[in-house]
Formats: C-alpha cells, sequence, structure tokens
C-alpha cells in the first residue's frame, strides 16, 4: 500500500496563478483533509471531506477549494496564489464510524508551495 | 470548540535522559488526543492516541502518554531518550461530537536529543 500520495512535492507560483493540488489514498478511508502548515503555527485546516460527496470549511478556507473526485481522490485548488499561501500543504485521510470511530489521520509527504 | 496548547517551542535533553513534551487542551465534551512525529521533509507520522480507559497509553518507539483529567494535559514522554528521537512533536485533540473527526493541533515542539 502507498498510503497517502500527494502530487507535486514542490511547486513554485506566482501571484495570481492558479494550480491544483493532487491527493490520493488507497486504504479505503472514507475521510480525507487539507491542511497547511506554517512556522510555529501548527496544522491548520483547510477543508474536509468526511465522505465521498462531501466537503465543508476549516479553519481556513479562505482562496482555496476542493473536490472529492471520488473515495480516492480529494484535490485542492488555488485560482488566484497569494504569498500569504506559501506553506506546506499536507493531505490526510482517516477511516470514521464503525467499530472504531476514533482513529487516527494518516498523513501524505506534502507539497511544498511558493508563490512569489 | 476545542484548542490544544503546546507550551515549548523547543525541549533539549540529553541522550539517555527522561523527556517530556508538553501538551494541554480544552474542549466541551469528552476530548480524545494524539500525539503525532514530524521528521524533516516528511508527513506526519501517528504515534499514539487516547480514547477512553486507562489514563496511560503506550504507544510506538517507546513513547507513552499520560491523560489527566483534573489538570486537562496530555504529555508525552519517554524513559531514555534517543538521538533518533529529535523531530518535531506534535498534540492534537478532536471532541466526541465532532462528525467529521476533524483534529486541532499545537502549535508543535521540537525535541533536540544530544549525544
Amino acid at each position: 500500500n502507498a498510503g497517502v500520495t500527494q502530487t507535486p512535492k514542490f511547486q513554485v507560483l506566482k501571484t495570481g496563478q492558479s494550480m491544483t493540488l493532487q491527493c490520493a489514498q488507497d486504504m479505503n478511508h472514507n475521510s480525507m483533509y487539507w491542511y497547511r502548515q506554517d512556522p510555529g503555527m501548527g496544522l491548520r485546516l483547510i477543508y474536509y471531506s468526511a465522505s465521498e460527496g462531501t466537503t465543508d470549511k476549516g479553519e481556513v478556507p479562505n482562496g482555496y477549494n476542493v473536490s472529492r473526485l471520488n473515495k480516492r481522490e480529494f484535490s485542492l485548488r488555488l485560482e488566484s496564489a497569494a504569498p500569504s499561501q506559501t506553506s506546506v500543504y499536507f493531505c490526510a485521510s482517516s477511516s470514521v464510524g464503525g467499530l472504531n470511530p476514533y482513529n487516527e489521520q494518516f498523513f501524505g509527504p506534502g507539497t511544498r508551495l511558493t508563490v512569489l | 470548540a476545542q484548542s490544544v496548547a503546546q507550551p515549548e517551542d523547543q525541549v533539549n535533553v540529553a541522550e539517555g535522559n527522561p523527556l517530556t513534551v508538553k501538551c494541554t487542551y480544552s474542549v466541551s465534551g469528552n476530548p480524545y488526543l494524539f500525539w503525532y512525529v514530524q521528521y524533516p521533509n516528511r508527513g506526519l507520522q501517528f504515534l499514539l492516541k487516547y480514547i477512553t480507559g486507562d489514563n496511560l497509553v503506550k504507544g510506538s518507539y517507546g513513547f507513552e502518554a499520560e491523560f489527566n483529567k483534573s489538570q486537562t494535559s496530555f504529555h508525552l514522554k519517554k524513559p531514555s531518550a534517543l538521538v533518533s528521537d529529535s523531530a518535531l512533536y506534535f498534540c492534537a485533540v478532536r471532541e466526541d461530537n465532532n462528525a467529521g473527526n476533524m483534529l486541532t493541533f499545537g502549535g508543535g515542539t521540537r525535541l533536540m536529543v544530544k549525544p
């Protein structure tokens, strides 16, 4: 199993450009998440998808959109990138509900994004 | 609303000595608590969790954590630190009425273990 995979690993954008960060998981998890990591601020939730077909805003959703393409894939789009979106982005997934509803989240390796 | 505080940006410890990384939390319901570790240029790896039951939770790599409800704390501990334990550690909390399993993370504590 590859676990959670993310592409690309690195990206440099100019202000105003758009891009999509891709995430996929092969663990049959129902929930998926996008976080950003900034120094001293831990991880902050951007958007999440509790199950296929649903998405909800997290703590810092402004400037982002998401698509839960199917159960495996959850993409994050920056429509018009800004320098404040320079960060490391992590995708995560977890299995929620059933016999063990409090499962941990599994994280991808991250995408390091710089917006000039 | 749920929140987590990690009061120390960095913890320094000598190899072989015990280590503690502190975490306090705030939730309106029952807390579910997690510790993760992040090595340089990597994603977060799960270490351990407290859901219910015994207040002392044992996890990966010899780490353990003690849940203290009265002090709303969940400190990470290890009896004997290794240089390879040097990494960034995150505490996270989830409330029991959180249907989306959303976690709130602390700001992280960098653990430096010196030989």
